[in-house]
């Protein structure tokens, strides 16, 4: 199993550019998201999927904006990049469990986005 | 904000010495996780312990949990020089947001 991957590895974007981030998952998890890595901020929520086809907002979610059409992907897209959004993103993923409560997260490698 | 605080940011010590890092946050949760991150990697899941318990062990891992005081802190004991990583704590608070909210980490470098 490859687990949970991420294309691509690194990007340069130039300021009001577009982009997509691919996630891709396979261990038949339900729940997918997506995150930042700021220096000295942590991981921040970007957005998050519960299944297939559902998609919501998490603490950052500005600026961005997800689909989940197969159940083992999840994109994230930048439509107008700015420099703010230089960060590494990292996607994850996890079972559902009964009730509310959040399993374990198996994240993928990471993507370095540079905006200039 | 409902993130983990980490405490020490940095933590340097002597290879075979133990490391001790602590984790605060103020939500009720449901459990607390602890991630393991090399440099320039992914996070990696190390344990995960429950609201109703205290204590939890992996190999050379130690987790406790004080609910009433709102904390946390992991033991690595006989650290070896590959355990050189930062380490976050995630919280799963009670509010059925099915996400987790991760600390700002604490730096361990383990000198050979």
């Amino acid at each position: 199993n490859a687990g949970v991957t991420q294309t691509p590895k690194f990007r340069v974007l130039k300021t009001g550019q577009s982009m997509t981030l691919l996630c891709a998952q396979d261990m038949n998890h339900e729940y997918m998201y997506w995150y930042r890595q700021d220096p000295g901020m942590g991981l921040r929520l970007i957005h998050y999927s519960v299944g297939e086809g559902t998609t919501a907002k998490g603490e950052v979610p500005d600026g961005y904006n997800v689909s989940r059409l197969k159940k083992q992907n999840f994109l994230l897209g930048l439509e107008s990049a700015a420099p703010s959004q230089t960060s590494v993103y990292f996607c994850a993923s996890s079972y559902s469990l009964a009730g509310a409560y959040t399993d374990t997260q198996y994240f993928g490698p990471g993507t370095r986005l540079t905006v200039l | 904000s409902q993130q983990g605080e980490e405490d020490p940011q940095a933590l340097s010590i002597q290879e075979g010495e133990n490391a001790t890092m602590n984790c605060s946050y103020k939500t009720s949760i449901n459990n607390l996780q602890w991630y393991r991150q090399n440099s320039g990697r992914g996070l990696v899941h190390l344990i995960l312990i429950r609201s109703n318990e205290r204590e939890k062990h992996s190999g050379r891992l130690r987790v406790t949990l004080d609910t009433s005081k709102k904390s946390s802190s992991l033991l690595i004991t006989a650290s070896r020089a590959a355990d050189t990583a930062s380490y976050f704590c995630a919280t799963d608070p009670q509010t059925g947001a099915n996400n987790l909210f991760f600390g700002t980490g604490t730096r361990l470098t383990v000198i050979p």
